[in-house]
């Protein structure tokens, strides 16, 4: 079974550019979760997706930050314009339903703002 | 609102001991508790996770944890560490109120001496 998927897997860019971030979940998974991770801390849970609509997306910056999934299988995630304290490592994760399952977790991508 | 405090952000054992990191939660209703492990430039990985039942649950590479709810503790723990151990490990915890979204305490940095 392919392993959730990320794309790219490291970008560096000055303030007030704009960056995307891909997610590819495993295969019928519904549920699909963006993490971000800054250096020395947790993940931190961004927005929660099941299927194509918003389940939780209130820790989500949403003045600079969105995301997307259509058709309930890739995710976007975008942040424009983007600020120093972005950089981070942003993880995708899927499950297969809402309820207490195993998350998978893809490899990140690691955001550098200069 | 949930949360868990991880006691100690780098542990040091020698090979062959015994590896205890602490992890203790608040969740005003029954947690769902979780141990990631990760390695350098990859992923989380899940180690063990606690959801009803057995309160001892024993996870994959010889790891276990017991959730103690008196104490409100969820340790994870190995008789005799490896060297391949030596990893980030981070607790968490979910709930059904949160879509069982995944919050993440601040990681223990396992390192394991020859």
């Amino acid at each position: 079974e392919a392993g959730v998927a990320q794309s790219p897997r490291y970008k560096i860019i000055e303030k007030r550019q704009s960056v995307a971030f891909w997610c590819n979940p495993i295969s019928g998974h519904a549920t699909l979760y963006w993490y971000q991770q800054i250096l020395g801390q947790g993940p931190k849970l961004l927005i929660q997706f099941q299927n194509n609509g918003v389940v939780d997306d209130s820790q989500l910056p949403k003045d600079r930050f969105s995301a997307e999934r259509l058709k309930g299988v890739d995710s976007t995630l975008k942040i424009q314009p983007a600020k120093l304290e972005d950089s981070a490592v942003y993880l995708c994760a899927s499950s297969s339903n809402a309820l207490v399952d195993e998350q998978y977790f893809g490899p990140g991508t690691r955001l550098t703002v200069t | 609102a949930q949360s868990v405090t991880q006691l100690g952000s780098h542990v040091s054992v020698s090979e062959g001991a015994l590896v205890l990191l602490r992890c203790n939660y608040s969740s005003s209703v029954p947690p769902y508790l979780f141990w990631y492990v990760q390695y350098p430039n990859q992923g989380l990985q899940l180690l063990l996770k606690y959801t009803t039942g057995a309160t001892l649950v024993k996870g994959i590479n010889g790891f276990e944890a017991e959730f103690k709810k008196s104490e409100t503790s969820f340790h994870l723990t190995k008789p005799s560490a490896h060297m391949s151990d030596a990893a980030e490990y981070f607790c968490a915890v979910s709930v059904a109120e949160s879509g069982y979204a995944l919050n993440f305490g601040k990681g223990t940095s396992l390192l394991v001496t020859p």
